[in-house]
């Protein structure tokens, strides 16, 4: 069965830091990758996604997220973290083109220090 | 244009009773989704509605859940017994067009807790 793992629980850095949340798929082929941020009391709010291209991905707020084919891997980066990038982050894969549902990792919690 | 809209925000309500979460999709959008996420776990499919019909409801957990979503616009999800196990935040999302490529709106989630 396909799945998402998002190895890191809980990560914290330094204001200005650079960031990566890792991210690893379990799927034959290529899916469609997704990276959502959730903040405090909000909804979840996409940041980037890849189905096709060119592999590395930029999105919303800095954020940018590479393909790795050879590794399935999704991984999140930004260079220099901010205060309000602080949130839970989620990888999420669509595995059929005609397909529905997005399968979830558990979510990795950023915290920001000062 | 309006994002995708849930309420209640919270609700809490005592194992046995029934509670109805209510999602207004972006407007035009035939596509709704219901997921959930239990404390601790992943955030989980639920179902898939095209317009008025069920495209996928594979992920209902059980026969105590009942959605719809009458004339394509606004779905309901019906929680009725409630169980402890159902607490947790329940997402709705829209899109166009399905399939991957074309990005899912979340709405902010229903909190449901079960006491």
């Amino acid at each position: 069965a396909q799945s998402v793992t998002q190895p890191d629980i809980h990560i914290t850095v330094s204001e200005g830091a650079s960031l990566e949340l890792r991210c690893n798929y379990s799927y034959g082929a290529t899916p469609y990758l997704f990276w959502y941020v959730q903040s405090p009391g909000q909804g979840l709010q996409l940041l980037l996604k890849y189905f096709s291209g060119d592999t590395l991905v930029q999105g919303i707020k800095g954020f940018e997220a590479e393909f790795k084919r050879s590794q399935s891997s999704f991984n999140l980066r930004k260079p220099s973290v901010h205060w309000s990038d602080a949130a839970e982050y989620f990888c999420a894969v669509v595995t059929n083109q005609a397909g529905t549902a997005l399968i979830f990792g558990k979510g990795t919690t950023l915290s920001v220090s000062s | 244009e309006a994002g995708v809209t849930q309420f209640p925000s919270h609700s809490v309500i005592e194992k046995g009773q029934t509670v109805t979460l209510r999602c207004d999709p972006i407007s035009g959008h035939d596509n709704l989704y219901w997921y959930r996420r239990v404390m601790g776990k992943e955030i989980k499919f639920l179902l898939h509605f095209v317009k008025e019909s069920k495209q996928d409801e594979s992920g209902m957990p059980n026969n105590r859940f009942l959605a719809e979503r009458t004339g394509g616009t606004y779905s309901t999800l019906k929680v009725q017994p409630a169980e402890l196990e159902d607490s947790g935040v329940y997402f709705c999302a829209s899109s166009q067009v399905a399939g991957g490529p074309y990005g899912y709106t979340f709405g902010s989630g229903t909190r449901l807790t079960v006491v």
